[in-house]
């Protein structure tokens, strides 16, 4: 099975700033790898797919970029509404697919 | 309206029995995988169970098998999850998700597009 590894676990920034998480396969997963966005008592919802392509609605503000085992969602300038925990999900293995642990986003 | 919608959580006793149902609505629904993921308590999303278009494969992580099974019925647009042989590990949200498959020139790329609102499945004596 793939597992997929998500740093940081959680960070603190300012609005405004540029944020970066990461997130790696334990094998190559190609392009496959999409990005989610948790907020507390709700649904995920897509942000983006196919690593780099934004989800349709979303703010332009997210990007993604990789390919093989490393990928980074990027926040261009962060918002007070981006605070929330972000997940990554491969998609090149079998159903059920295997997301990230996650990484918690605070606004200072 | 595009939804999905569960129903079935509740509180059942270690060892017991509950049946997930996912109702959906406002796209169609024949077209696409359908995915299980559940979310315990102040931990991330984990993929349960996978169920192709028409019913014919399924797959399941390695902790539920032969403990949980997945079925769709198309002509009532629906999505379940039998759940049988629970444990406390096993409380979580479950939410119903739709996989959307993008066709690109190396392969299919799938995404869950689509979630449900979840429901809570507390194992608990």
């Amino acid at each position: 099975d793939i597992q997929m590894t998500q740093s940081p676990s959680s960070l603190s920034a300012s609005v405004g700033d540029r944020v970066t998480i990461t997130c790696r396969a334990s094998q190559s997963i190609r392009n496959y790898l999409n990005w989610y966005q948790q907020k507390p008592g709700k649904a995920p919802q897509l942000l983006i797919h196919a690593a780099s392509t934004l989800q349709s609605g979303v703010p332009s503000r997210f990007s993604g970029s990789g390919s093989g085992t490393d990928f980074t969602l990027t926040i261009g300038s962060l918002q007070p509404e981006d605070s929330a925990t972000y997940y990554c999900q491969q998609s090149d293995d079998n159903p059920p697919d295997t997301f990230g642990g996650g990484t918690k986003v605070e606004i200072k | 309206e595009v939804q999905l919608v569960e129903s079935g959580g509740g509180l059942v006793q270690p060892g017991g029995s509950l049946r997930l149902s996912c109702a959906a609505s406002g796209f169609p629904f024949t077209n696409y995988w359908m995915t299980w993921v559940r979310q315990a308590p102040g931990k991330g999303l984990q993929g349960v169970a996978s169920i192709n278009p028409d019913g014919t494969k399924k797959h399941y992580v390695d902790s539920v098998k032969g403990r949980f099974t997945i079925s769709r019925d198309n002509a009532k647009n629906s999505l379940y999850l039998q759940m049988n042989s629970l444990r406390d590990e096993d409380t979580s949200v479950y939410y119903c998700a739709r996989r959307r498959g993008i066709r690109y020139s190396s392969g299919w790329s799938h995404s869950f597009d689509m979630w449900g609102q979840g429901t809570m499945v507390t194992v608990s004596s």
